[in-house]
């Protein structure tokens, strides 16, 4: 069965640090997203991406946040310069002709020390 | 933002019983989304409903869009071991339908 792959499964990294978390979607979907989980707490929409761009972003995705998709298979969420509340798990998900059926990955935890 | 309260927020459980839980909103959602969640891992769908009213089953699962449109039910038949996990009530706050919202989630466990 086709699924979503994240990379890596864990990261740990250093404050102020980029950081580059990366997602293979369900290859014949057409929307992709990021989510995030702070443990123990609710999961939580980032960004959404269609058609080459951006199409939805929440309030949490700020200027620290990039998403890109490099090439057929690839994408990608960044972080600038990572604060220690960046700690969290990061799904990534795609949907392919109902957009709101989304698959997620097993997801990517961020520790920022 | 919309809100969605799930309750319980934990349930503990005997194998072999019928479990029932529930989400709320104050705003309507045109569409219901049940996801469980495993530890350490993604939520995985397991059921959509589109129409107020839906009743709509998934092996061992059955779960109602209610009429309102602002609150759905999840219920589980004769829970095994491997229904552990926590359970996410989410609906759609775009008119694309791809932003979700996601509840607190109600944790399941079930004692062998």
């Amino acid at each position: 069965e086709p699924e979503v792959t994240q990379t890596p499964s864990h990261q740990v990294t250093q404050m102020g640090q980029e950081v580059i978390l990366r997602c293979v979607p369900i290859s014949n979907h057409l929307y992709f997203y990021w989510y995030r989980q702070i443990l123990g707490q609710k999961v939580e929409f980032l960004v959404s991406f269609y058609n080459n761009e951006i199409s939805e972003k929440s309030e949490i995705f700020d200027d620290q946040f990039s998403v890109e998709r490099p090439d057929g298979s690839n994408f990608t969420l960044k972080i600038r310069s990572t604060k220690l509340e960046d700690s969290a798990m990061y799904f990534c998900a795609s949907s392919g002709l109902v957009p709101g059926e989304l698959f997620f990955g097993e997801g990517s935890r961020l520790t920022v020390l | 933002g919309q809100q969605l309260n799930q309750s319980p927020q934990s349930m503990f459980i005997q194998e072999g019983e019928d479990v029932s839980m529930n989400c709320t909103s104050s705003s309507i959602f045109n569409t219901w989304l049940w996801y469980k969640q495993d530890p350490g891992e993604g939520p995985v769908l397991l059921i959509a409903l589109y129409k107020a009213g839906e009743l709509t089953s998934n092996g061992r699962l059955t779960a109602q869009f209610g009429i309102t449109r602002k609150d759905s039910f999840l219920n589980i038949s004769a829970s095994i071991p491997s229904d552990v996990g926590i359970y996410f009530c989410a609906g759609p706050y775009n008119n694309a339908g791809n932003m979700l919202t996601f509840g607190g989630g109600t944790r399941l466990m079930v004692k062998p």
